[in-house]
């Protein structure tokens, strides 16, 4: 079965400094995508970034790129220059390239910016 | 681009009635739309997936008498709690996939509280 595991229930990191968000998944598929949400108190959900599995490169959008380790079935989120409304709920995301998009999420990570 | 608005955002009912939540894609045509259900501090829930014109996919689990969804067009998903009882509760969330086709894209949710 496919699976995606946050380890971290809570991190918190202080303004202006990076904190790493880890994500772990299980799947027998070669191509799929991996996505970061985020979801502040709003309750919004908001796409943070988005990897393909067949591209080498890892993605970056702006503060926040992601350490993809395919072998590994690693994908973490790196946040740099922490600012306090980066303050929300981490969603680490898979779907199976072909597929209805069906989105598997794990339980997330509440991150906290300290001023 | 790939805005999805969801009406209304809270909605307060009395038991035995029955609510109807829109979701629209307002700039772009999705083909697919899902709807979720989320427990405060918890992940999201899949309920359903929709395709425009055709029937609902519900996941295991969900009563689709209970949760009517219709997908007439490819801009509108309506989900329906028909007979609403307290334990329904929540905060539903829908999403459409556009643009990038794996990707979805979600509305700011609605607040049901059923008393």
């Amino acid at each position: 079965a496919q699976t995606v595991t946050q380890s971290q229930p809570e991190m918190s990191v202080q303004e202006a400094e990076t904190v790493t968000l880890s994500c772990t998944y299980d799947t027998s598929e070669s191509d799929y995508y991996l996505f970061w949400y985020k979801q502040p108190p709003s309750r919004q959900m908001i796409l943070v970034i988005r990897q393909e599995a067949y591209k080498q490169q890892n993605a970056t959008e702006n503060r926040f790129s992601v350490n993809f380790q395919k072998a590994a079935k690693s994908f973490s989120l790196k946040i740099s220059d922490s600012q306090l409304g980066d303050a929300a709920m981490y969603f680490c995301a898979y779907t199976p390239f072909g597929s209805q998009g069906n989105l598997i999420f794990g339980k997330g990570t509440k991150l906290s910016v300290k001023p | 681009g790939a805005v999805v608005s969801q009406h209304p955002s809270w909605v307060i009912c009395k038991s035995g009635t029955s609510v109807k939540i829109e979701c629209r894609s307002l700039d772009f045509q999705a083909t697919t739309m899902f709807w979720y259900r989320q427990f405060p501090k918890q992940s999201l829930m899949l309920m359903a997936t929709s395709n425009e014109g055709s029937k609902a996919t519900y996941e295991q689990g969900v009563e689709k008498d209970k949760f009517l969804i219709n997908h007439a067009s490819l801009t509108l998903s309506t989900l329906t709690v028909t007979s609403a009882h307290p334990e329904d509760s929540s905060f539903y969330i829908c999403s459409a996939r556009g643009g990038h086709q794996e990707t979805q894209y979600f509305g700011p949710g609605t607040r049901l509280l059923v008393l």
